[in-house]
């Protein structure tokens, strides 16, 4: 079967750094995105990765590793707005989306 | 304001009733999804919409039914739920259909849903 994990929750402090992880067992690959929800909102897009490797958009980066099914987002300089659900997803050989369940992330002062 | 505007955003219903759920994106897209999400789990994925054709998830039960009169709106249509539907269903849209790439999902807000 197709799989996607990630922690279900993390706590970090206000300007520090937190890495969240994801792993995949899917059929095929196409692709791997994560997705914030800040609670009773939209999931809003953050990142897509399809080659190997880290892409930096400000302050949160995203990395892919294909050969460990593996990726994380790294949120750095960590404001109070980042508290919110992460979602990883990816896109499977048929492009069908297959999603994890989400990491709560906690930002304390 | 994501431009995909679900309606109502909270919704109470009995067993018994029949309610509807609607779905509003004027970003030109030319796909849309219906997802239902419910604590710790997964989104899972009850329909979509590409170019008017609609490719449904076989394991959405009949009490769920979908319409999609055009490419800017899509309902779901609920019948005799029962309180395990209870969920927060949510209306993305994406530029293309399914099978063509990795698509952005832009989402609505969603609708908070309780079956009592």
């Amino acid at each position: 079967g197709q799989n996607i994990d990630q922690p279900t929750e993390m706590t970090a402090t206000e300007g520090a750094i937190v890495q969240i992880n994801c792993t995949y067992q899917t059929s095929g690959f196409n692709g791997l995105f994560w997705y914030q929800q800040h609670a009773g909102e939209a999931p809003t897009f953050l990142s897509y990765n399809v080659l190997d490797g880290l892409e930096e958009k400000g302050r949160f980066s995203s990395f892919l590793s294909r050969s460990k099914g593996y990726s994380y987002l790294l949120l750095k300089e960590l404001q109070m707005k980042d508290s919110a659900s992460y979602l990883c997803a990816v896109l499977d050989s048929n492009y069908q989306l297959i999603w994890g369940a989400g990491t709560k992330l906690i930002i304390k002062p | 304001e994501t431009g995909v505007t679900q309606t109502p955003r909270h919704l109470v219903m009995g067993m018994t009733n029949k309610k509807s759920l609607k779905c509003e994106q004027h970003l030109g897209h030319n796909a849309m999804y219906w997802y239902k999400q419910s604590a710790k789990k997964p989104l899972e994925l009850m329909f979509v919409y590409s170019l008017e054709e609609r490719v449904e998830n076989n394991s959405v039960p009949s009490r769920f039914s979908p319409e999609c009169p055009n490419s800017s709106h899509l309902f779901l249509h609920l019948h005799t739920l029962q309180p395990e539907d209870s969920a927060l269903y949510l209306c993305a849209s994406s530029q293309d259909g399914v099978s063509s790439g990795a698509n952005v999902l832009t989402f609505g807000a969603g609708s908070r849903l309780t079956v009592l």
